[in-house]
């Protein structure tokens, strides 16, 4: 079973508006971490957003909040106000067992986000 | 702000050949990694490394690959023979032990194999 599903290959969104890209996760263990980065054209992976499974609240960061759902095993990317930069390839991916370990990042397919003037 | 890079940024080599990609991680980070993207697809682990020996490894991390971190500073990949199919973008990342979490990528090295 895949480990962490982006179902959209693809997405649009016009200008200002805002956008969800989705982001479900499977795991058996009680300790992870959920991420989100944005690899633009140019290749390098830039983080996003950081949410921990013992967080109660959902993660913000500037125009990006994620929407974090436990019982439904969703991590959805929100970002508000799209800009022109923001078209790229959005990753999620999760990090499973203790903090105090190695990290062991597993990564979606990814969805390519499109903004439209 | 500190930050992994990596090097070099491109490489070009013929098939068969030996290629080694350098990274210096953040310099109090404990966990290192190496991720690799093959152009357009997925984000995939190939190593981590941890305390001066690989702590987990993939599948695609066979008998051609290997990694070092030979002074404290550097953290290097190594691929012995390498095969038309290694032609990607190899990430280097780093992350601290006990931290919120978030894992840091170097810009990564695409490696193309003729």
């Amino acid at each position: 079973a895949q480990k962490i599903t982006q179902t959209q290959p693809g997405m649009f969104v016009q200008e200002k508006e805002a956008v969800t890209l989705d982001c479900t996760y499977d795991t058996s263990d009680p300790s992870y971490g959920l991420f989100w980065y944005k690899q633009p054209s140019s290749g390098e992976m830039i983080f996003l957003i950081y949410q921990g499974s013992y967080d109660q609240q959902n993660a913000t960061e500037g125009r990006y909040s994620l929407n974090f759902q436990k019982a439904r095993k969703s991590a959805n990317l929100v970002i508000s106000a799209s800009q022109l930069g923001d078209s790229a390839m959005y990753f999620c991916a999760m990090r499973e067992g203790n903090a105090g370990g190695y990290q062991k990042v597993t990564f979606g397919t990814g969805t390519k986000l499109q903004v439209i003037p | 702000e500190p930050e992994v890079t990596q090097t070099p940024s491109h490489q070009v080599t013929q098939m068969g050949q030996e290629v080694i990609l350098r990274c210096v991680p953040i310099s109090n980070h404990l966990y290192f990694y190496w991720y690799r993207q093959i152009l357009g697809q997925k984000v995939e682990f190939l190593v981590s490394f941890y305390n001066n020996e690989i702590s987990e490894k993939s599948e695609i991390f066979d008998d051609q690959f290997s990694v070092e971190r030979p002074d404290g500073s550097n953290f290097t990949l190594k691929i012995r023979s390498t095969k038309l199919e290694d032609s990607a973008m190899y990430f280097c990342a780093s992350s601290t032990q006990g931290s919120a979490g978030e894992l840091f990528f170097g810009e990564g090295s695409r490696l193309t194999v003729l």
